[in-house]
């Protein structure tokens, strides 16, 4: 099946910095890729999904882009906010079944 | 709109018990799925159900059985629980396929096996 690796696994940033987050697929029969972010005590909630003939995305102060020949596809946080605090998870699709990676742990210091 | 409720928020079990979650949306939406999540290991799926009367397994299915019992509630059992089995599991919903459009997924059942 589909492996997702995701990295880093924590980043704090100061307020008002960017942050980015990368993920790498194995599968490329691949061709849907969204953005979760889950805060603490919730479900995951879509922030941003791209598919594979879109090379970048954007809504706002987040950004997604993929490289399918690479297989990886990046989320780009700029001017971050305290409210943007939270666990965000990449995730590439399968036949019946997204694979998530691992998550990052984003802090957002004041 | 409630969205995705999961029911209960909290469990502790003893090995060997059983026990179902129960989830309902009321976003008449096609599909529902449980994943777990376990540090670490991001969310893994369990079963889904692509519409009402069909389920399948997803990429850890053994040791629990699914039943979507109408277009709105599909719920997750675990027969004789065991404490490999102690996760957050979430229930989830789309209009369309799980890799074509948007996931909503409930707050979460965090269960502990003794």
């Amino acid at each position: 099946g589909e492996n997702v690796e995701q990295h880093p696994s924590t980043l704090s940033v100061q307020e008002g910095d960017s942050a980015v987050i990368k993920c790498t697929y194995s599968d490329s029969a691949s061709n849907y890729f969204p953005w979760y972010k889950q805060e603490l005590g919730k479900g995951p909630q879509l922030i941003i999904d791209i598919r594979s003939n879109v090379g970048e995305k954007k809504d706002q102060r987040i950004a997604v882009t993929l490289n399918k020949t690479a297989k990886h596809f990046s989320l780009h946080i700029t001017e971050t906010q305290p409210e943007d605090s939270a666990v965000y998870f990449c995730a590439a699709s399968g036949a019946n079944n997204l694979f998530f990676g691992t998550g990052t742990r984003l802090t957002v210091i004041p | 709109n409630a969205g995705v409720t999961q029911t209960p928020k909290f469990q502790v079990l003893k090995t060997g018990q059983s026990m179902t979650l129960q989830c309902a949306q009321d976003m008449n939406h096609n599909s529902m799925y449980w994943y777990r999540q376990d540090p670490g290991m991001g969310l893994r799926l369990i079963y889904y159900s692509a519409s009402e009367g069909t389920t399948d397994k997803g990429e850890v299915p053994n040791g629990y059985n699914v039943s979507r019992l109408n277009k709105r509630e599909f719920s997750l059992r675990l027969e004789s629980a065991a404490p490999s089995q102690t996760s957050v599991y979430f229930c989830a919903s789309s209009q369309r396929g799980v890799n074509t459009g948007e996931l909503f997924f409930g707050e979460g059942s965090r269960l502990t096996v003794l």
